[in-house]
């Protein structure tokens, strides 16, 4: 079964600071997809990013970048510039299928706090 | 925008005694999904329903039963209430071409005694 692991529990940066969030995933499949979610205060996780294990393009979206390397198994997150705004927990997770609704794995995630 | 509704928010209850989290999405979703999470463990799948009339276990399903009501609604109820069932619930839901993008409630926080 796929696993997903998120050594990082949790990581405290100073406002402007960049930081970069591991996840390190296993996998028996080719073909699997890897995602990241954002859990604020709030409470309810907000999707970010979904990447296909045959594009291994890196993707920027503002200040939030994503490296996937398949050599090392990793699909890490980085923000840049971290605002306080960035506070929440990160989810990495890994699903084999898109049509197999029991299928998806999440890490345990990782507690950023950006200080002021 | 409504999304993914839950209630209630917050509960204690007793062990032994049963209650039931309601989950509504307004978004027209064919699939919903409960989850539970717990420090440590990240989000763990409790029942799954592809469609409205189907339901299915996930990792997790000892303990609780779920109800599809119809398409918009997914309810979870735990009819004996234990101490380990003590966690924040989740309700989501998705299109049935699962793109992967799982739209949340804000959890419920269950506390059992």
């Amino acid at each position: 079964a796929q696993k997903v692991t998120q050594a990082q529990t949790e990581i405290s940066v100073v406002e402007k600071e960049d930081v970069t969030l591991d996840c390190v995933y296993e996998t028996r499949d080719t073909t699997y997809y890897l995602f990241w979610y954002k859990q604020p205060p709030s409470g309810e996780l907000v999707f970010l990013i979904r990447r296909n294990s045959f594009d291994e393009q890196n993707e920027i979206s503002g200040r939030y970048s994503w490296n996937f390397q398949k050599s090392t198994s990793s699909f890490n997150f980085t923000i840049t510039a971290s605002q306080v705004v960035d506070s929440a927990v990160y989810f990495c997770a890994l699903s084999e299928s898109l049509f197999d609704n029991n299928d998806m794995r999440f890490g345990a995630g990782t507690r950023l706090t950006v200080k002021p | 925008n409504a999304g993914v509704t839950q209630t209630p928010k917050f509960q204690v209850l007793k062990t032994g005694q049963s209650m039931t989290l309601q989950c509504a999405q307004d978004m027209n979703h064919n699939s919903m999904y409960w989850y539970r999470q717990d420090p440590g463990m990240g989000l763990r799948l409790i029942y799954y329903s592809a469609s409205e009339g189907t339901t299915d276990k996930g990792e997790v399903p000892n303990g609780y039963n779920v109800s599809r009501l119809n398409k918009r609604e997914f309810s979870l109820r735990l009819e004996s209430a234990a101490p380990s069932q003590t966690s924040v619930y989740f309700c989501a839901s998705s299109e049935l071409e699962f793109s992967g993008e799982l739209f949340f409630g804000e959890g419920s926080r269950l506390t059992v005694l």
